[in-house]
């Protein structure tokens, strides 16, 4: 079993309102990721939790604020967000972060209004 | 920056044939390459990979091969179908170094025509 889920699929939201992204994974996986990606680009990373700790955190702007509750599961809380922050928001697992593979998630298509 | 590069955004091959999908990378740390395959609104799915230490992976119709002194790798798939295409994104890590961050192409658009 390689499944990584993500809810919601779709989310719309206002640049005042605070919404969250929610990933699980159930493999035993210990690297979790978020990324982002817009439209005929590649994904880029946002944050990496490797241990339930927050291992990477790519410069990414403070509106974006990630939580990882327990080992399987991981949330990225989202508030006063920008139109430009529209994209397709990807929850990545691995079972480590040294040359292992991370399995992705379907993603979140996020717009911002 | 760009340290993975993938030079064709684009390529067309009759269903049957090989698909032979290239990626070049410059950085010497990476020691680990993958290749994932995604459909439009969908998340990437993982294919195939390769450690430094080897030149060559297969998995049924996929086989990945490295070159390193080149700093190139490329990916066949034989014999290309329909439903193979896809876009494909090469991507490579430098392991513990880099704490499992994944550096990607920016990815090249197979067409698969029957």
């Amino acid at each position: 079993d390689t499944e990584v889920t993500q809810t919601p699929k779709h989310l719309v939201m206002g640049m005042t309102n605070k919404k969250s992204l929610k990933c699980e994974q159930h493999m035993g996986h210990r690297a979790m990721y978020w990324y982002k990606q817009k439209a005929k680009k590649p994904p880029e990373l946002m944050f990496v939790y490797s241990y339930e700790k927050l291992s990477i955190n790519e410069s990414v702007p403070s509106r974006f604020s990630p939580e990882c509750p327990n080992s399987s599961l991981l949330n990225l809380h989202l508030h006063a967000l920008q139109p430009e922050d529209s994209a397709l928001y990807l929850c990545a697992s691995s079972q480590g972060t040294g040359g292992a593979e991370q399995y992705f998630g379907p993603g979140t298509r996020l717009t911002v209004t | 920056d760009q340290q993975v590069k993938q030079n064709s955004p684009s390529l067309s091959v009759q269903e049957g044939r090989i698909s032979i999908l290239n990626c070049d990378y410059t950085n010497s740390m990476f020691d680990y390459f993958l290749w994932y395959k995604k459909y439009p609104a969908e998340g990437p799915t993982f294919l195939i990979s390769i450690s430094s230490i080897k030149d060559k992976n297969e998995d049924g119709r996929f086989t990945v091969f490295l070159n390193k002194s080149a700093k190139h790798l490329s990916l066949h798939i034989v014999p290309s179908q329909p439903g193979d295409s896809a876009v494909y994104f090469c991507a490579a890590s430098a392991g513990y170094n880099q704490g499992g961050k994944l550096i990607f192409g920016q990815g090249t658009e197979l067409s698969v025509k029957p």
